[in-house]
């Protein structure tokens, strides 16, 4: 079955250091991978995607990601984190077989202390 | 960029009342519309797909007669939570996609209606 897990419930992170939240997916072939941010009471902001090509995609707001095909990872990125980067964040897969059915994870919290 | 809107973004009813929920492009077509139920602290579940004039698709377990669909413009989409329940208090996000179905041409999210039934 297609599946997305994200291990971490939630992330806590010093402002200015680097953060990772990870993401796991199971699908067969070779899927789109996203990550997408949710303030509270929000909608879903798309952050970066993963189609083809180089592993490392970068995003908004100075997030990247890294496709590992053999890890089967999509692991979120940032170099220096805001306090602002505080949010829930979702990890997502499109399978290229389907329509456009997304599969999210159960979302990361990321908490960055000042 | 591409903005997708809902409406209302709060409403609270009665038990036994229907709901309506509106999800709008605003600067562009969509041809395909999707609306997403999430529990609190849970993921995104997809509720069903429906293209600009045809019926919606919808996944299983979602029950089609209680959660109606309507995609009457490319720019429109409806939900309509009939004879609403507590069990149905969520928060419901919708997203748009405009062109035909490819990598690139991604969803576009709404902000999200949530709904407290009493």
């Amino acid at each position: 079955a297609q599946s997305v897990a994200q291990p971490e419930d939630q992330v806590n992170v010093a402002e200015g250091n680097p953060l990772t939240v990870k993401c796991t997916y199971s699908v067969s072939g070779n899927p789109y991978l996203f990550w997408y941010v949710q303030y509270p009471n929000r909608g879903l902001q798309f952050l970066l995607k993963y189609i083809t090509g180089d592993n490392l995609v970068k995003g908004s707001y100075g997030f990247e990601a890294e496709f590992n095909k053999s890890q089967t990872s999509f692991h979120l990125k940032k170099p220096s984190a805001l306090v602002s980067d505080s949010a829930l964040y979702f990890c997502a897969v499109r399978d290229r077989r389907d329509t456009d059915k997304l599969i999210f994870g159960t979302g990361t919290r990321l908490q960055v202390f000042p | 960029g591409a903005v997708v809107s809902q409406h209302p973004s709060w409403v609270i009813c009665k038990s036994g009342t229907s709901v309506k929920i509106e999800c709008r492009s605003l600067d562009f077509q969509a041809t395909t519309m999707f609306w997403y139920r999430q529990f609190p602290k849970q993921s995104l579940m997809l509720m069903a797909t429906s293209n600009e004039g045809s019926k919606a698709t919808y996944e299983q377990g979602v029950e089609k007669d209680k959660f109606l669909i309507n995609h009457a413009s490319l720019t429109l989409s409806t939900l309509t939570v009939t004879s609403a329940h507590p069990e149905d208090s969520s928060f419901y996000i919708c997203s748009a996609r405009t062109g035909l179905l490819g990598p690139y041409n991604e969803q576009f999210f709404g902000p999200g209606t949530r709904l407290t039934v009493l």
